[in-house]
């Protein structure tokens, strides 16, 4: 176990709605990252926040959006859905919001299944 | 951005055998490389982690290298059972915050 929660497991909508994917990252971190896992993509980075602030930014589409709250749990937004969003979204987090030279670990939550139908 | 590519290919092997799994980056030098293990529908989990100025890491079975000459890192595990049967994830640092993650290998052990 991670100490990575992720709402819901699994997900099955149709085309053209809305769903919200949530995260609580491990407790004491203050970063989150978002990832979308498709068959063909592998992991895809897609946005990440520290401390409530977004850090960066990756392959997000404006469709979707996230946001961190004060209490540091996440929120993944996705929108106007197409059969191409179904995939395996993953929350990440880690202590620190600096990866690039330090070499933090990020640990996984299990995963949203969405099937857009 | 950086570039991260691993064997598409399953890597099939017997029990007891080691196994290698490489992953070549094609841009810059990474500050690290990450190697993560993923069972189907799971997270990610964290394994090793080294960085540009060591050559190599060990944590008990698992062996990772870094050739910064052949823009390389080779994953080894020795004495693989089949509960290593899982796909192996190579990640480095791109930019200033984020992770970049190849596509990943497939290993099977067969006992």
């Amino acid at each position: 176990d991670s100490g990575v929660t992720q709402t819901p497991k699994h997900l099955i909508t149709a085309t053209g709605q809305r769903v919200t994917l949530r995260c609580s990252p491990r407790s004491g971190d203050l970063s989150v990252y978002w990832y979308q896992q498709s068959l063909d993509q592998g992991l895809q980075f897609l946005i990440q926040y520290y401390n409530g602030e977004e850090r960066a930014k990756g392959n997000i589409l404006e469709r979707f959006s996230a946001q961190q709250f004060p209490d540091l749990h996440s929120e993944l937004n996705l929108s106007s859905l197409e059969l191409g969003d179904s995939a395996l979204y993953f929350c990440a987090s880690s202590v620190e919001g600096n990866l690039g030279t330090l070499g933090n670990t990020i640990y996984f939550g299990e995963g949203s299944w969405l099937t857009v139908v | 951005s950086q570039k991260i590519e691993q064997n598409s290919e399953a890597l099939n092997i017997q029990e007891g055998k080691t196994a290698t799994l490489t992953c070549n980056y094609t841009n810059y030098s990474p500050a690290y490389l990450q190697w993560y293990r993923q069972d189907p529908g799971r997270g990610p989990v964290f394994l090793l982690l080294i960085r540009e100025n060591e050559k190599e890491k060990r944590k008990e079975r698992l062996k990772v290298t870094f050739d910064t000459t052949l823009k390389q890192s080779l994953f080894h595990i020795t004495a693989s059972q089949p509960a290593d049967s899982a796909t192996y994830l190579c990640a480095s640092n791109s930019g200033y915050s984020t992770l970049t993650f190849g596509k990943g290998t497939m290993l099977l052990v067969s006992p």
